[in-house]
Parts: C-alpha cells; structure tokens; sequence
C-alpha cells in the first residue's frame, strides 16, 4: 500500500523550543517528498521538498527535513520556533508508478506556538 | 503574477443541489489539480485536468466533476450534494503536473452543504 502518516495531530511548543514533525510513508517504488504548510485562512505554501542527492534538505523560514530511507521518514525540524510558525503542516508523498505518478498527503499535523 | 485564484470564496447549499467551482490557474501553468481538504481527513486528491484532458483521478464518486477550459481555468461540479461533502476545496496549479514540480495552491472554497 501507498501511504503517508503524520502520527502527531497536533504538536505545541513554547516559542524559540525545538520542534520536530514527524512523517512517514510506505512505499515499494521511489518517492519524491514535500513538506508544504498552511496558514490560517490561506492555501498551502511549499515548504521544501526531496527529489535526490543530499538528504538533508533546508527550505524557507528555517525549517529542514531529513530523508531517511531505511526508516521510510522525512520528519520535518526547526532549532528554534516562532509565533509566527503557528500553522498546520502537511508532508506529502509522490509515488513514482510505473505509468502514473500518485501524490498522497498526510493528515497535517497543527504546531501550536505558545510565548 | 497573480496567484491561484479560487471563487467563490464560501458557499452554502442544501442536500440534494449541486454547485460549480472555479480555479483560474497562474498564468502558464498547464496542470490544475483538486483536493478535498477536511478535519482529519487531511487532503484529498480528486483530479488533476492538463491541456483540457483528465490526466489523474482519485478515488471519488462519479458525483464529483471537472473539466478545463483552453485557457487552463478549471471548474469542478458535485451533483447531488451529500452532508458529508462538507469540506474546503482547493485547487493548485503547476507548469506541466509532474510528480517533481511545486504545487501552487489558491485559499479554497468553502463548501458547507446543510
């Protein structure tokens, strides 16, 4: 089966904290990897995404993700939050079908921010 | 450049109507996609339309609809509407749809069906 899981529905976190997303996927063919985050009252934006080469990816606002093959991961980190970063993240997985591409997304995960 | 542009921004409907969509992708952009977005649900794909022809289809009932137009806007229509289609729906937009390339998404309509 095809999958993404956010296993965290929710994740608060005290301003200038560490913080981690978690996301992981199942698959038996090769993936591309996002991470794309909501806003409130705005659509999703990207975050970063893993096509190939280095696994540690960096993207905007801070935020990277480490793509781990053997454990079918792609968790998403920042060393230290803001207010602002208050959002609902969404990983999203392209399974690369012979044929046909399947993008799958998460469930997102809410990041409370808290002063 | 303007963004994807999504209308209308709400709409309220009752059981048993349907209700049209609209995307109007950013300019150049070919492929347009849908999703279904709800409380722990997460995002849903419906369909993805490019150069006016259904490319991709999620796993939807025949209720749910689109199409393209020859300048890359898209409309999706649900007949029929159920309580459970209750739901923001947006749309995104990409130069050619490809599983590699950046979505751009617009704010969403939306839907609530009473």
């Amino acid at each position: 089966a095809q999958s993404v899981t956010q296993l965290d529905s929710q994740v608060p976190v005290f301003e200038e904290a560490p913080v981690e997303l978690r996301c992981n996927y199942s698959s038996s063919v090769s993936v591309y990897l996002f991470w794309y985050v909501q806003y409130p009252n705005q659509g999703l934006q990207l975050l970063l995404k893993y096509l190939s080469g280095s696994t540690l990816v960096k993207g905007i606002n801070g935020f990277e993700a480490e793509f781990n093959k053997s454990q079918t991961s792609f968790h998403l980190r920042k060393p230290s939050v803001h207010i602002s970063d208050t959002a609902e993240y969404f990983c999203a997985v392209a399974f690369m079908n012979t044929g046909f591409q399947k993008l799958v997304f998460g469930t997102g995960t809410r990041l409370l921010v808290s002063p | 450049k303007a963004g994807v542009t999504q209308t209308p921004r709400y709409l309220i409907k009752t059981r048993g109507q349907q209700v049209t969509l609209s995307c109007s992708p950013i300019s150049g952009h070919r492929s347009v996609s849908w999703y279904q977005q709800t409380p722990g649900q997460g995002l849903q794909f419906l369909f993805e339309y490019f150069s006016e022809t259904q490319r991709n289809k999620g796993n939807f009932p025949g209720r749910f609809s689109g199409r393209q137009f020859s300048n890359s806007r898209s409309e999706m229509n649900v007949s029929t509407l159920e309580l459970g289609d209750s739901a923001l729906y947006l749309c995104a937009s990409s130069i050619t749809g490809l599983a590699n390339e950046k979505l751009f998404f617009g704010s969403g309509t939306q839907l609530s069906v009473l």
